[in-house]
């Protein structure tokens, strides 16, 4: 399988306890992305990367979050003293960074969060 | 604010019928806009884009038309399929970086 994965596919977790995520991107793509989509919603965007820099924030991204991409492959979102507004479906999404018909982004599966 | 609006939350079609599904935007910097497939507890499955420089793209039985002067997107699904019962979600860019998502269309074809 050479699409997008992630993991876990769902986490349970007290409030204030810290969880973190992994994504690992189509091998071929420069860029990666993280979303958030709650029941309702479509999928807000968090923050995306090219290679391992962090180049774009969202402001729903707060201090309790911090993503990673160290060597521009899989990357880490990790969330801090949770609370229970942080209950979403965590997606992760990657492209080619050049523009035009290539820069679609493909998502993986998402990461279920309950912060109970 | 939602620069990227589904106003239909949800459609119903018979099989074999066309479904049609429209998306309206805010942003006239926005060139590219793409739809993606929902299933339950699964990510967006990318289905059709479309670039604005063009008024129309086809796939198969998908094919996306773009309205620049309206602001306004459709996706015609001909013929509907129960397989394509899930929630569609329209999504435009200005620059490639970042990607506006509608609120979705959930679509249920009857058979």
């Amino acid at each position: 399988d050479t699409g997008v994965s992630q993991d876990p596919r769902h986490k349970i977790t007290k409030r204030g306890q810290n969880v973190t995520f992994r994504c690992d991107p189509i091998s071929e793509h420069n860029r990666l992305y993280w979303y958030r989509q709650t029941l309702g919603q479509g999928p807000e965007f968090l923050t995306y990367f090219q290679n391992e820099a962090q180049l774009e924030k969202s402001r729903l991204l707060s201090d309790r979050f911090s993503a990673e991409r160290p060597k521009g492959s899989f990357s880490t979102l990790e969330i801090q003293r949770t609370e229970q507004g942080d209950s979403a479906m965590y997606l992760c999404a990657s492209s080619f960074s050049d523009w035009g018909a290539r820069n679609t982004i493909y998502f993986g599966e998402g990461s279920w969060l309950t912060v109970v | 604010d939602q620069q990227v609006k589904q106003n239909s939350p949800s459609l119903s079609v018979q099989e074999g019928r066309i479904s049609i599904l429209n998306c309206d935007y805010t942003n006239s910097m926005f060139d590219y806009f793409l739809w993606y497939k929902k299933y339950p507890a699964e990510g967006p499955t990318f289905l059709i884009s479309i670039s604005s420089i063009k008024d129309k793209n086809e796939d198969g039985r998908f094919t996306v038309f773009l309205n620049k002067s309206a602001k306004h997107l459709s996706l015609h699904i001909v013929p509907s399929q129960p397989g394509d019962s899930a929630v569609y979600f329209c999504a435009a860019s200005a620059t490639g970086n970042q990607f506006y998502f509608g609120t979705g269309t959930s679509l249920t074809v009857i058979p």
